[in-house]
């Protein structure tokens, strides 16, 4: 149990252009999830928390406008990085809080990720 | 502010023992996790603890002080692919039934030698 999903795992694409990343929790309801970004070398950084039905919530700093955050069902969030630039380039991870009994509803599991390139 | 603080590498021998330490000050406590990260993979969940003591899973331990804002994760009979990034993460306060957000410390490299 406890599996979350992303995809793409690998997009590479041109300056100026938009990217959807999914992240799917596959087998528990997610109340919440979690989109953060790592870059080489670095920890996690926690990009924004979204709890389904309602508006995610930023980090200092991260811009929610370019950002786009949608957690539409408690098993669906997507993050969309609109006019993407090289600066964007980074390791983007999902991860999502069970709200059901039966799993560590304390515990966030992580999705494989995503490695967006932008050229 | 939000500090957790762990060494950034550390080398030890196959079948050892090794501790990664972890000390943190945080706002808000509501458990801290431990996660194993591979290069170019996403963090698997290893153990969580909330209250003071150890918690054994199996080759991993891992134990908290909260009044001393400290914890270690234990790893026993080192295997080669245990090589990798170890996370220690304070999650903060639980909102009724949000999940409260997790801050990540820098990460220890760990390198297991034969």
């Amino acid at each position: 149990g406890a599996v979350v999903s992303q995809h793409p795992s690998w997009v590479i694409c041109k300056s100026g252009t938009s990217v959807k990343i999914e992240c799917r929790s596959l087998d528990f309801q997610a109340t919440t999830m979690f989109w953060y970004r790592q870059f080489p070398k670095q920890s996690l950084m926690l990009m924004a928390t979204s709890n389904e039905g309602s508006k995610a919530t930023y980090e200092q700093g991260v811009e929610k406008d370019k950002f786009l955050i949608n957690h539409a069902s408690l098993t669906l969030s997507t993050l969309t990085v609109t006019s993407a630039h090289p600066e964007d380039s980074s390791f983007y991870i999902c991860s999502a809080t069970p709200g059901l009994a039966g799993l560590n509803e304390l515990a966030q599991y992580f999705g494989p990720g995503t490695r967006l390139l932008v050229l | 502010g939000q500090n957790i603080d762990q060494p950034t590498e550390m080398t030890a021998t196959e079948g050892a023992i090794v501790q990664i330490n972890c000390t943190y000050q945080t706002s808000g406590f509501n458990g801290l996790f431990w996660y194993q990260q591979h290069a170019g993979e996403a963090p698997t969940f290893l153990s969580y603890n909330v209250l003071d003591g150890l918690e054994e899973k199996g080759r991993f331990s891992s134990f908290l002080s909260r009044s001393k804002g400290y914890s270690y994760l234990l790893l026993k009979e080192l295997q080669m692919k245990d090589s990798a990034s170890y996370l220690c993460a304070v999650r903060d306060r639980k909102i009724y039934n949000q999940g409260g957000k997790l801050i990540f410390g820098q990460g220890t490299e760990l390198s297991v030698k034969p």
